[in-house]
């Protein structure tokens, strides 16, 4: 089973400002990496996948980078409604994976 | 549009089998993608539960896989899931999910309901 490993576990940013979030796995899973965010009592919600790959309407605002085990997902200005849970998953593998989650807080 | 609905019972009594379907709407289920089942404690994050194919065929966590079974019926357009044995360790929003291809990423969501395995 692929661990996935996310950093922090909570950031805290101020509106406007960049956030850096990391998500690393225990063996290469290629480009095969979505992020998810996901706000209290909602399900979540698909924001990137392949890596790097823009879910669409979303802004672009939101990028994603990486490939084998190191991924990172960036906010660039962040706004309001940004502020919530975000998670990654891996699915090159059997059994599919989420990383435990990084909170995005506001400063 | 596809849309889908979880649906089952809110309370499981401790070592009984926690039995929940997902009615999918906007789609077929037997026109293909994996349907999977994942969920969440309260206050916790993420855990895949396991997928499944409109085939038929599977796949389930290991730390699980004992207890689970995923099951379609194209007929009516859902699939379900069984967890049996459960526990107040098994409390947690389910939700189900569609992928987008060849197992992948969960690009439709349900809602999510919470069951809660007590006595």
């Amino acid at each position: 089973e692929i661990v996935m490993t996310q950093s922090p576990a909570t950031l805290s940013v101020s509106p406007g400002e960049r956030a850096t979030l990391s998500c690393r796995a225990s063996q290469s899973v290629s480009s095969n990496l979505a992020w998810y965010q996901q706000k209290p009592g909602q399900a979540p919600r698909l924001l990137i996948y392949d890596a790097s790959t823009r879910a669409t309407g979303l802004p672009a605002r939101f990028s994603g980078s990486g490939s084998g085990t190191e991924f990172t997902l960036t906010i660039s200005s962040l706004q309001s409604e940004d502020f919530a849970v975000y998670y990654c998953q891996q699915y090159n593998n059997w059994p599919h994976t989420f990383g435990q989650g990084t909170r995005l807080d506001i400063k | 549009q596809v849309q889908l609905q979880e649906s089952g019972p809110g309370l499981v009594k401790p070592s009984e089998t926690l039995s929940l379907t997902c009615t999918v709407s906007g789609f077929s289920i037997s026109s293909g993608y994996y349907w999977g089942w994942i969920r969440q404690p309260p206050g916790k994050g993420l855990e895949w539960i396991g997928s499944i194919y409109h085939t038929g065929t599977t796949y389930y966590n290991p730390s699980l896989k004992s207890r689970v079974t995923i099951s379609v019926d194209t007929s009516k357009n859902q699939f379900s899931l069984n967890l049996s044995s459960v526990t107040a360790a098994d409390t947690a929003v389910f939700y189900c999910a569609r992928d987008l291809g060849s197992g992948s990423y969960y690009a439709y969501w349900g809602q999510g309901t919470l069951v809660t395995v007590s006595s």
